[in-house]
């Protein structure tokens, strides 16, 4: 079946430092979906990416999603303590439900 | 997602009973989803619901099954819960008419079975 892998599935990085996460397919998909999960919590909706090749921002947060639409990537710049917990990408094949990945854990040391 | 609520937050039980679990939801979907999660392994879609009349199996339906009662509710149960079911179980919910599957998580249940 359809499969979603995400590496690493831990990061420690110190204040400041940047951050990727990157999310690979099994299969073509038609989204793919980012969510962010902070300790204690549950998983929140963070941006979707629909066209082949997208770049979204937000702040600084930088989401792409691969030329043939199998891959995914989510940057963060400069770390802050607040971006602590585990962010999961999900792919969508137009099947009606997601696929996450098994999320990166980023922890960040002040 | 105050508008996705889960009860109970959390529940501790022995091998061998049956328990459920209780999602309701304000937010007027028609899709609603049981994923549980476990450290490493991420999220796994246990059953999923489009709508009243609909039931899905999921990746890992073995040893639970689920109930849609009205459009907002849906809940799980586990006929006779077994130690590797304890985990944390979410659901959430999807709004099909909106063209995407962007899902809405409840605050979670907590399971242990001893």
């Amino acid at each position: 079946g359809q499969q979603v892998m995400q590496i690493p599935q831990y990061q420690h990085v110190q204040e400041g430092e940047d951050f990727t996460t990157y999310c690979n397919s099994s299969t073509t998909l038609s989204n793919i979906q980012w969510y962010k999960q902070r300790p204690g919590g549950h998983p929140v909706f963070l941006i979707q990416l629909v066209k082949s090749g997208e770049v979204k921002k937000q702040k600084r947060l930088t989401f792409q999603f691969g030329e043939a639409k199998k891959n995914s990537s989510l940057h963060i710049t400069a770390t802050q303590t607040t971006d602590v917990g585990t962010y999961f990408c999900a792919g969508d094949n137009q099947g009606g439900k997601l696929i996450f990945g098994q999320g990166t854990e980023l922890s960040v040391k002040p | 997602d105050a508008d996705v609520t889960q009860t109970p937050r959390n529940r501790i039980t022995k091998t061998g009973k049956r328990i459920m679990l209780e999602c309701s939801q304000t937010k007027g979907h028609d899709r609603m989803y049981w994923y549980r999660q476990d450290p490493g392994l991420g999220l796994q879609l246990i059953y999923y619901s489009f709508d009243v009349k609909d039931i899905n199996k999921g990746e890992i339906s073995d040893g639970y099954s689920v109930s849609r009662q009205a459009q907002a509710k849906f809940s799980l149960s586990l006929e006779s819960a077994i130690p590797n079911q304890t985990a944390l179980y979410f659901c959430a919910t999807s709004d099909a008419s909106l063209g995407t599957d962007t899902q809405y998580f409840g605050p979670g249940t907590r399971l242990t079975v001893l």
